[in-house]
């Protein structure tokens, strides 16, 4: 069965540390995405990235950077957390296929319940 | 940028009852999908639309690619307790610098039993 694992359920931090968020997935899926969700805002990207090291500013990058060293690994950073990064954080990927990125079959892991306090 | 307007917000339901939920947007869409999140986990595909005035069904489940392409339609039968969730529409249009999903602001369905 495919996976997204995201490496925690939920997390709570100070204000000012720094934070990493780790996803693993195991279909060797070209692109991987991290998305935030808030009540009544839906899902926004963060960041996508479509190869190792590769990596491009979804809609809300501020606060936030990734790192993508191995294909099956990507991970964001809050390099200084803040009470406003308190959110779900899901990690989702899927196959490249042609020309396009083809985001319909999405997978998506099971988030991160993040609380900066 | 673009934006889908996902209605209603929230629903609650009689078990049994028929649920419809939309999705309209200003922009054109080449691809309209539907996912599914359960309380304490990840979306779910639960149905992709690829040309417009296509519908397809999965189960109790029926989607709508509108004609304008411009909105997309979910309808869901004899609503069952594990139907229970947040539905989320995603309209893509490929080309592009990225090609990305826009996702709807989800419609939170709660069932009686």
């Amino acid at each position: 069965d495919v996976k997204v694992t995201q490496s925690s359920r939920y997390l709570v931090k100070r204000t000012g540390e720094k934070v990493f968020l780790e996803c693993v997935q195991d279909m060797d899926h070209e692109n991987m995405f991290w998305y935030r969700q808030d009540p009544g805002l839906g899902l926004r990207l963060i960041y996508f990235s479509y190869d190792v090291k590769m990596k491009e500013k979804g809609d809300i990058p501020e606060g936030y950077s990734v790192s993508r060293e191995k294909k099956e690994r990507f991970s964001l950073i809050l390099e200084s957390a803040s009470t406003n990064q308190t959110s779900m954080y899901l990690c989702a990927s899927t196959r490249a296929t042609g020309g396009y990125f083809t985001h319909e079959k999405l997978f998506f892991g099971s988030g991160t319940q993040l609380s900066v306090l | 940028g673009q934006q889908l307007n996902q209605s209603p917000q929230s629903m609650f339901i009689q078990e049994g009852e028929d649920v419809s939920m939309n999705c309209t947007s200003s922009s054109i869409f080449n691809t309209w999908l539907w996912y599914k999140q359960d309380p304490g986990e990840g979306p779910v595909l639960l149905i992709a639309l690829y040309k417009a005035g296509e519908l397809t069904s999965n189960g109790r489940l029926t989607a709508q690619f509108g004609i304008t392409r411009k909105d997309s339609f979910l309808n869901i039968s004899a609503s069952i307790p594990s139907d229970v969730g947040i539905y989320f529409c995603a309209g893509q249009n490929y080309g592009g610098s990225q090609g990305n999903l826009i996702f709807g602001k989800g419609t939170k369905l709660s069932v009686k039993p």
